[in-house]
């Protein structure tokens, strides 16, 4: 939907190791966020950009780092994983607007082992 | 503090019947609401929304209601039919907050034959 890729669609890491997951949209939306998923919890955000090399904190951004250096790529950054994180992770993009939808990709399931 | 409650975790209905989610805020900022229905392995899709000055908007066999004075929102589905079938979130935003969504923890719909 609206042409958003994540990548990977799944990935399987160890405690302690850098990831990096990708977001790559070609709607050219200004807004882009990074959610997690996980039972119990619905949706929670973890870091959004409202543009180039802007970005902030969502609600639970500790542990991640976000850079956005072109409008159609969002990359999450987990330096250190932990078990804690093991999630589903949704990106999704937005236009300017009230009234605009986000529009999400179909997630990266991670699991920190 | 959850601003966003959807306290229904599972809901089941016949084929045909109605059905109706629910969903309370407890942030009075928030002026813009959405529905988003979510199915296995898939990013959420926005379904419907409803703006703070109105009280129902209506799209097709989707109908939502907002009642501002309560801090409530229902969502209802008329007639249900088994593809219904998936998780709904409920959503809000407020202007100048870059578009983010709040999100409820979801409900479950099953849609029996």
């Amino acid at each position: 939907d609206a042409g958003i890729t994540q990548s990977p669609r799944h990935k399987v890491t160890e405690t302690g190791t850098p990831v990096t997951l990708r977001c790559h949209q070609t709607e050219n939306h200004r807004y882009m966020y990074w959610y997690r998923q996980d039972p119990g919890h619905g949706l929670r955000l973890i870091h959004y950009s409202y543009g180039v090399k802007d970005t902030d904190k969502g609600e639970v951004s500790d542990g991640y780092s976000v850079s956005r250096s072109k409008t159609e790529d969002f990359l999450l950054t987990l330096e250190s994983a932990t078990s804690s994180q093991t999630s589903v992770y949704f990106c999704a993009t937005a236009r300017e607007g009230i009234t605009s939808p986000l529009h999400f990709g179909n997630g990266t399931r991670l699991t920190v082992t | 503090d959850q601003q966003v409650k959807q306290n229904s975790p599972s809901l089941s209905v016949q084929e045909g019947r109605i059905s109706i989610l629910n969903c309370d805020y407890t942030n009075s900022m928030f002026d813009y609401f959405l529905w988003y229905k979510k199915y296995p392995a898939e990013g959420p899709t926005f379904l419907i929304s409803i703006s703070s000055i109105k009280d129902k908007n209506e799209d097709g066999r989707f109908t939502v209601f907002l009642n501002k004075s309560a801090k409530h929102l229902s969502l209802h589905i008329v007639p249900s039919q088994p593809g219904d079938s998936a998780v709904y979130f409920c959503a809000a935003k407020r202007g100048g907050s870059n578009y983010k969504l709040t999100f409820g923890k979801g409900t479950l719909l099953t849609v029996n034959p």
